[in-house]
């Protein structure tokens, strides 16, 4: 089946800095991407997402950059807060109705 | 999560047993998912639902399954539960757009 991987499975910040999570994907016809936040003891929670045909797209303190010649997406976060000390899980939709193929997770700490 | 409710949240069973967990959703959602977690793994798909009485397997669905008699009920049961189905069990919803919501999670440990 196909998989979706991720660089590096631990990053520490400085509060404040910015943060860059990174996440490789092997299906091409893939159209959907999502990127899940999971705070200790709870359910991963949406933030942000993008379809195929795009290049970049910004929510509040986040964006998603999706490369889709080396099949490549990142998570970048503004200004990290302590709050962002998470698990940051990339999600692969496949095409239609195909359910979401997660990679394993980074863990995201912040260092105040 | 508003709108979906997983029953129970922490659960010790002993190996052999049956074991039912219940995620319970107040969206309508049409689609409803079972996910395991586990360290170095990630989130693996055990069974899902696209309607009531439809469900399909999963990458990890051996020694699980489902029903889903009426949308806003998804029962997972472990028919004789092992210690490798040691896991935090997570149910989510799909909606309109293709994002996943997901439950609280339950804590299942096979002793």
């Amino acid at each position: 089946g196909e998989s979706v991987g991720l660089h590096l499975p631990t990053l520490s910040v400085q509060e404040g800095d910015n943060s860059i999570i990174n996440c490789a994907y092997s299906n091409s016809a893939s159209d959907y991407f999502i990127w899940y936040k999971q705070e200790s003891g709870k359910g991963p929670q949406f933030i942000i997402d993008i379809r195929s045909n795009m290049d970049k797209r910004q929510g509040q303190r986040v964006t998603v950059l999706l490369n889709k010649t080396v099949k490549h997406l990142s998570l970048q976060i503004a200004a990290t807060q302590p709050g962002d000390s998470a698990v940051y899980f990339c999600a692969d939709s496949g095409t239609g109705n195909t359910p979401l193929v997660f990679g394993k997770g980074t863990r995201l700490s912040v260092i105040a | 999560d508003a709108g979906i409710t997983q029953s129970p949240r922490h659960k010790v069973t002993e190996t052999g047993t049956p074991v039912t967990l219940r995620c319970h959703q107040t969206e309508n959602h049409r689609y409803m998912y079972w996910y395991r977690q586990d360290p170095g793994h990630g989130l693996r798909l055990i069974h899902y639902s696209y309607g009531v009485k439809d469900t399909d397997k999963g990458e990890v669905s051996d020694g699980y399954s489902v029903s889903r008699s009426k949308t806003e009920d998804f029962l997972l049961t472990l028919e004789s539960a092992t210690s490798s189905q040691t896991s935090v069990y997570f149910c989510a919803t799909r909606g309109d757009r293709k994002g996943y919501t997901f439950g609280s999670g339950t804590r299942l440990t096979v002793v």
